[in-house]
């Protein structure tokens, strides 16, 4: 069963644009949500991450909006640049003494010129 | 802080041989964990450590893979007999609180 869906699977995007990137949780208990950027042949690198008692958290051009009652969060990409070229993967935890991260399917970001 | 290392970084196998992976995590965690990554897909979580207890298992985790972490510190994954299908790359990653820092993976392919 996958407890975290997002989308979409792949996004083109011109440069200085922003970029989307949804995702949405079915599992209630879940306490804990970060976002994750991969490069081909590179480990995750956490970007940002938000707990559920907050609605928005801002790291420079990076913004998660978070919708408890929707079970949803997403991520924006401000001024989007050919470096943010990369897979983006939304992920889920619950709280402390469950300490599995599930991830989203991976959004493949293209910043064109 | 020199991160989280995996090694190898590449490994090529036959299937049916046994191969063992090597995670050093960020110095003073106390957390460690397991992923396994196919192709276009995100990472599956596998097993977790707190120092030396093994804490939790997936059940992706079949009985011909084991983990240990002996001292708390380095862990190693062993995969018995390999089949094609566990061909992926293999993620390690530590933690000290809620974040969770990656290693660069160990690509396995079987042949």
């Amino acid at each position: 069963q996958q407890q975290v869906k997002q989308s979409p699977q792949s996004l083109i995007v011109q440069k200085g644009g922003i970029s989307i990137i949804n995702c949405a949780y079915e599992n209630t208990a879940f306490d804990y949500f970060p976002w994750y950027q991969q490069f081909p042949g590179k480990g995750p690198a956490l970007l940002i991450a938000i707990r559920p008692d907050v609605s928005e958290k801002k790291e420079g051009r990076f913004t998660i909006s978070f919708n408890k009652s929707a079970k949803q969060f997403s991520l924006h990409i401000m001024d989007s640049q050919p470096g943010d070229s990369a897979t983006y993967f939304c992920a889920a935890r619950p709280g402390f003494g469950n300490e599995k991260l599930t991830f989203g399917t991976g959004t493949r970001l293209t910043i064109i010129p | 802080d020199t991160g989280v290392s995996q090694d190898p970084r590449h490994k090529i196998t036959k299937r049916g041989q046994n191969v063992t992976f090597r995670c050093d995590p960020i110095s003073e965690h106390n957390r460690l964990y397991w992923y396994r990554q196919t192709l276009g897909q995100g990472p599956e979580f596998l097993t977790y450590f707190q120092n030396e207890a093994q804490l939790e298992k997936s059940r992706l985790l079949s009985d011909r893979f084991s983990a240990e972490r002996p001292k708390g510190s380095f862990s190693t994954l062993e995969i018995q007999r390999t089949e094609q299908g566990d061909s992926a790359m293999y993620l390690c990653a530590s933690s000290s609180s809620w974040t969770q820092y990656f290693g660069p993976g160990t690509r396995l392919t079987v042949l």
